[in-house]
C-alpha cells in the first residue's frame, strides 16, 4: 500500500540554522501539505500545495518558511533561521481529493 | 476560536468494554470530518471520512456517526491494541483544503 515518506525521521539544529525537512507523496496524489504539532498541543495546518504552488497557508507559515517541489517526487519544507519554537514534530501529507494521508514525521528539536 | 472539541480528553478501558468519542464541531459548510488515529511519535493513521449528517462508516471495532454538530466515534469490544489517541478534524468550505484538528481522545485499553 502506496505510503508518504519523510526524511530525516529527527533533527537536531541549532537556533539560527538552517533546516530542509523532505518528504515523498504518494505517487498519484496531486495535493501537498505540511502539518506540525507541538508537544502535548494540537496539530496544525502550515501551508498546502497544488500545481506547483502554495495554495493556502496558515498564519504560522511566516517569511521564514518556504515550501518546494523539485522534482515530481519530492516536496520540501526549508526553514530559513529556526527558532527555539520551531521544536516540533513536522507532518507531510497528501491527497487526491478531500482525504489527506500523514507521514511518519520528522521529529525537529532546536537547540 | 476552537473549531473543533473532544471529549473526553482521556479515557480507560476494559478490555471488551465499549464506549463513545464525541467530536463537537462548529464549522459552517462542512466539506469533512475526518477521524485519524495517531500512536505516540508516529503520524496519523486515517480512518474514516464524513460527508453529510446521518452517515456511518464502519471499520473492525470501530464505527463512526456524523450529525450536523457532532461525530462519534464508537469503540466495540475494544482490544489493547486499539489503544491510540483518535483525532478528528474537519475540512471547511469548498477551495480550502486545510484540516483543522481538535486536541484528541487519548485511550487506554486493560487487558
Amino acid at each position: 500500500e502506496p505510503e508518504v515518506t519523510q526524511t530525516p525521521s529527527h533533527q537536531v539544529t541549532q537556533m539560527g540554522q538552517e533546516v530542509i525537512l523532505r518528504c515523498v507523496p504518494i505517487s498519484n496524489h496531486l495535493y501537498f501539505y505540511w502539518y506540525r504539532q507541538i508537544l502535548g498541543q494540537k496539530v496544525e495546518f502550515l501551508v498546502s500545495f497544488y500545481n506547483n504552488e502554495i495554495s493556502e497557508k496558515s498564519e504560522i507559515f511566516d517569511d521564514q518558511f518556504s515550501v518546494e517541489r523539485p522534482d515530481g517526487s519530492n516536496f520540501t519544507l526549508k526553514i530559513r533561521s529556526t527558532k527555539l519554537e520551531d521544536s516540533a514534530m513536522y507532518f507531510c501529507a497528501s491527497s487526491v481529493t478531500e482525504t489527506q494521508y500523514f507521514g511518519p514525521g520528522t521529529r525537529l528539536l532546536v537547540l | 476560536e476552537d473549531q473543533v472539541t473532544q471529549s473526553p480528553e482521556a479515557l480507560r478501558l476494559q478490555e471488551g468494554e465499549s464506549s463513545s468519542l464525541n467530536c463537537s464541531y462548529t464549522v459552517s459548510g462542512l466539506r469533512g470530518l475526518f477521524w485519524y488515529r495517531q500512536d505516540p511519535g508516529k503520524g496519523p493513521e486515517f480512518l474514516f471520512t464524513l460527508y453529510s449528517a446521518g452517515e456511518e462508516k464502519e471499520k473492525e471495532r470501530l464505527k463512526a456517526t456524523l450529525t450536523k454538530k457532532e461525530s462519534f466515534l464508537h469503540i466495540t469490544a475494544p482490544k489493547p491494541e486499539d489503544s491510540a489517541t483518535y483525532l478528528c478534524a474537519v475540512q471547511a468550505p469548498m477551495g480550502n483544503n486545510r484540516l483543522a484538528f481538535g486536541k484528541g481522545n487519548q485511550v487506554v485499553v486493560i487487558p
